[in-house]
């Protein structure tokens, strides 16, 4: 079956970067494309890019550009998630998600765990 | 940027209720519109997807509508297990979310 597992909390000084990991097993790797979401504590559902595991095609909302990187390692189908220039406001759960076909945007079939990342000086 | 307004922000309802929640797109988002459901502690999970189409696996209960800029969610009898927040979002134009609607057994 398919499932995402993501890398463990993570606890960052302002200033810092944080790398997350999301580790894909269940189906083909390179046919579909991973997006990054994150939440806040008690908020809505944020979107942070994505990239495409068939051609490594990013995208980024202007909010997050400059300041997340997100890549892949298809031999060990695990897909990255770095955030740089951390502050408080970034503390969050942060998942990956899979894009239910083929394309890189549609609806998202399935969920990592959520790695919890807190920025506290 | 499409915002997307979802109302209520809450809702109180008893079971075997009709809970309706509706989503405003602020442009044009044809049928490009998914439903989550997601319980506390828990990743979001896929309920309807493309406005109407309802995810295999999931109870009929669910149901979507809309097109365009408006967007409704229905559960046509609602029962404890639904107990969850519900985001609608959107993939036409870039992604994003609405801000939930937090759902609660009266």
């Amino acid at each position: 079956q398919v499932q995402l597992v993501q890398s463990g909390a993570e606890v960052k000084k302002p200033g810092a970067s944080v790398k997350l990991s999301c580790k894909a097993s269940g189906y083909t790797f390179s046919s579909y494309t991973i997006h990054w979401v994150r939440q806040a504590p008690g908020q809505s559902l944020e979107w942070m890019g994505f990239i495409n595991a068939a051609n490594d095609d990013t995208r980024y909302p202007q909010k997050f550009r400059g300041r997340v990187t997100i890549s892949s390692d298809s031999s060990a189908s695990t897909v990255f998630m770095e955030l740089s220039s951390l502050r408080s406001e970034d503390t969050s759960l942060y998942y990956c998600t899979r894009v239910v076909y083929g394309n890189s945007w549609g609806p998202f079939d399935h969920w990592g765990q959520g790695s919890l990342v807190t920025v506290s000086s | 940027d499409v915002q997307m307004t979802q109302s209520p922000s809450s809702l109180s309802a008893s079971v075997g209720d009709r809970v309706t929640i509706t989503c405003q797109a602020s442009q044009d988002i044809s049928k490009y519109l998914n439903w989550y459901q997601q319980k506390p502690g828990e990743a979001p999970e896929l309920l309807i997807y493309d406005a109407s189409n309802l995810k295999t696996g999931v109870p009929s209960r669910f149901s979507g509508s809309g097109s365009g800029t408006h967007f409704i969610f229905t559960i046509s009898s609602l029962q404890p297990e639904d107990i969850a927040t519900y985001y609608c979002q959107q993939y036409d134009n870039l992604i994003t979310f609405g801000q939930g609607t937090r759902l609660e057994i009266k």
